[in-house]
């Protein structure tokens, strides 16, 4: 099965800094990485996802860059503010037979400082 | 249209009993997930429906979980003989899980937060 590794578990950054956040995993298989964020008592929601036939995706402040060779993708914030503090979950595609789910790193929780 | 939806968003029961918590999935969504996330921790998987095939069970931690989905629709979690080590939020999530990548995209429910006393 897949196995995804989330860091760094907190990140602290000041308003307007950017801010990275590294997984990897280990099935050279998966073919499909979305990054999911999870406000205080809310649920999880997609925020950018990336394919594996690109090396990275922009939309507007977030990007996500996809190395595939070394099995590792990254979420970047730039010019953060403080509605960007959350906790930020990578996963990536695991195969069960014939199922199909995702496997979620253990997270990050990000607070930008005012 | 509608999301993922979970009933009840609350439930505070007594140690030693046993209760349900329910997940209405979006419609046409074939796969169905279940996760448990205590307090400032991540995303524990619990068990996966995926349209008529027999349920992923493995990641579900004892004997007391169980769930069915009936109809491939609504699912329902079910802990028996409840534990204070069970107190968590437990989310539902849905996606069309098709071939393609997008359909791994998984919707989330507001979750059940659980606390056993």
């Amino acid at each position: 099965g897949e196995n995804v590794e989330q860091h760094p578990s907190t990140l602290s950054v000041q308003e307007g800094d950017s801010a990275v956040i590294k997984c990897t995993y280990s099935d050279s298989a998966s073919n499909y990485f979305p990054w999911y964020k999870q406000e205080l008592g809310k649920r999880p929601q997609l925020i950018i996802d990336i394919r594996s036939n690109v090396g990275e995706k922009k939309d507007q402040r977030i990007a996500v860059t996809l190395n595939k060779t070394a099995k590792h993708f990254s979420l970047h914030i730039t010019e953060t503010q403080p509605e960007d503090s959350a906790v930020y979950f990578c996963a990536a595609p695991s195969y069960s037979g014939s199922a199909r789910q995702l496997t979620f790193g253990s997270g990050t929780q990000l607070t930008v400082l005012p | 249209g509608a999301g993922v939806s979970q009933s009840p968003s609350n439930k505070v029961t007594e140690k030693g009993k046993d209760v349900e918590l329910r997940c209405d999935p979006i419609s046409g969504h074939t796969a169905l997930y279940w996760y448990r996330q205590s307090l400032g921790q991540g995303l524990e998987f619990l068990i996966y429906f995926q349209g008529n095939s027999a349920p992923d069970k493995s990641g579900l931690p004892s004997d007391r979980f169980s769930a069915e989905r009936t109809g491939g629709s609504v699912s329902t979690l079910t802990i028996q003989r409840t534990q204070q080590e069970d107190s968590a939020v437990y989310l539902c999530a849905s996606s069309l899980a098709g071939t393609s990548g997008s359909s791994y995209e998984q919707y989330f429910g507001p979750g059940t937060r659980l606390t056993v006393t």
